[in-house]
């Protein structure tokens, strides 16, 4: 199997504070993840790339210093979403690959409202 | 760049209705192509891919062929029902990169 999970489903956090949320690999070695977002029907929006042991690669237009990714091991990275504002508000989802495989395995999603 | 277009939706069926939803790509190399599908407050799920041209997907009922020569991968199927009102993705996996790189999405709404 190919599981990811993705912890808390929902989140909602008030102006100004940091949210975590984590991506988990359940029953694979995850050598890459990625994070997405995703506005209301609208498509997914690539924010960073994520390899385990080195420094997430940011799209152009995410700010790195807001959205904090860490990947410390192979089944677990998670994205920080510091002094969180309104704006910040959406649907955060992410995704993982196997080793040696391009195909994204993807987790459920994180709703995040920032009041 | 690379780049991924669907059919604008919404898509309004009646169930058991013939289903198409069209996508063409735009891309250097030879990638994979994929359809996701999302259902209301769901992440994405893997409905059927394509890895090399003439190749066929097929997964639920649901079918697409990787067509070199329209650069297309239209989504199909016979024969649809209520329970697959969803919105439908069509994404390609850059060769070079592994990137996912998504079409905006058709949303499909079947009526009983």
């Amino acid at each position: 199997g190919a599981v990811v999970s993705q912890h808390p489903s929902r989140v909602i956090c008030k102006s100004g504070t940091s949210v975590k949320i984590e991506c988990r690999s359940l029953d694979f070695q995850a050598t890459t993840m990625f994070w997405y977002r995703q506005f209301p029907k609208q498509s997914l929006m690539l924010m960073a790339t994520s390899n385990e042991g080195s420094k997430a690669t940011y799209e152009q237009g995410v700010e790195k210093d807001k959205f904090l990714i860490n990947h410390a091991s192979l089944t677990l990275s998670t994205l920080t979403v510091t002094s969180a504002h309104p704006e910040d508000s959406s649907f955060y989802i992410c995704s993982a690959t196997k080793t040696a495989s391009y195909e994204q395995y993807f987790g459920p999603g994180t709703r995040l409202t920032v009041t | 760049g690379d780049s991924v277009t669907q059919m604008e939706g919404p898509v309004t069926l009646s169930e058991e209705a013939f289903l198409t939803i069209n996508c063409t790509y735009t891309a250097t190399g030879y990638p994979s192509l994929f359809w996701y599908v999302q259902y209301p407050g769901e992440g994405l799920q893997l409905l059927l891919k394509a890895t090399k041209a003439d190749d066929k997907g097929s997964n639920k009922g649901f079918e697409a062929t990787y067509r070199k020569e329209t650069t297309s991968f239209h989504l199909e199927k016979g024969s649809v029902q209520v329970s697959d009102s969803a919105v439908y993705f069509c994404a390609l996996g850059a060769s070079n990169t592994g990137k996912l790189i998504f079409g905006q999405g058709t949303t499909l709404q079947v009526k009983p």
